[in-house]
């Protein structure tokens, strides 16, 4: 079984540039999820799908981050315009569907993009 | 609101030596707790969880992690560690009982070392 894909590795850019990130997860996996791991510390959840709605983005800075899930499979991540606080790996995962209340599923990572920001 | 603290930082041991790595939590109701494993320039890795049950919870590779809900630990241990157990590794919660969508919290991981 095919794990979750994550596009590009590593990215190079200068701040106030924009850059975007892509994640396909593992096959009928409808939950979607970006986090960013800032060296040094645990991954923590930018924005969470399921399916192709959004069920939590309260830690998203939105003024400069964005994300979709079309189709409920692929997803992607931008950010624009890029700060230098914005250096981190930013980690794609997916898991089974939970419900509103409950979500015992595991989550499954992809290998994480690499984002430097000068 | 949840949270998890892993208070070492590093943990050296000798191959063959037993492995333990602490991780206490805090969430307003059930706790969903995971371990995870990251090895340099990958994602993360699953290798146990405890949802409910057994506190004793057996994973890859190995590993076990013991529930105790009235020290709010999950500590992670294997009986003899090898030197590719060498890696980060995360706790993390999740509260089993709230309108939440089941939000994961990660603590900030533990650096093991394990020399030959």
């Amino acid at each position: 079984e095919a794990g979750v894909a994550q596009s590009p590795r590593y990215k190079i850019i200068e701040k106030r540039q924009s850059v975007a990130f892509w994640c396909n997860p593992i096959s009928g996996h409808a939950t979607l999820y970006w986090y960013q791991q800032i060296l040094g510390q645990g991954p923590k959840l930018l924005i969470q799908f399921q399916n192709n709605g959004v069920v939590d983005d309260s830690q998203l800075p939105k003024d400069r981050f964005s994300a979709e899930r079309l189709k409920g499979v692929d997803s992607t991540l931008k950010i624009q315009p890029a700060k230098l606080e914005d250096s981190a790996v930013y980690l794609c995962a997916s898991s089974l569907a939970g419900t509103r209340t409950t979500n015992s599923y595991e989550q499954y990572f992809g290998p994480g993009t690499r984002l430097t920001v000068t | 609101a949840q949270s998890v603290a892993q208070p070492e930082d590093q943990v050296n041991v000798a191959e063959g030596n037993p492995l333990t790595v602490k991780c206490t939590y805090s969430v307003s109701g059930n706790p969903y707790l995971f371990w995870y494993v990251q090895y340099p320039n990958r994602g993360l890795q699953f290798l146990l969880k405890y949802i409910t049950g057994d506190n004793l919870v057996k994973g890859s590779y190995g590993f076990e992690a013991e529930f105790n809900k009235s020290q709010t630990s999950f500590h992670l241990k294997k009986p003899s560690a090898l030197v590719s157990d060498s890696a980060l590794y995360f706790c993390a919660v999740r509260d089993g009982s709230t309108d939440s969508w089941g939000k994961l919290q990660f603590g900030a991981g533990t650096q093991v070392v394990v020399t030959p």
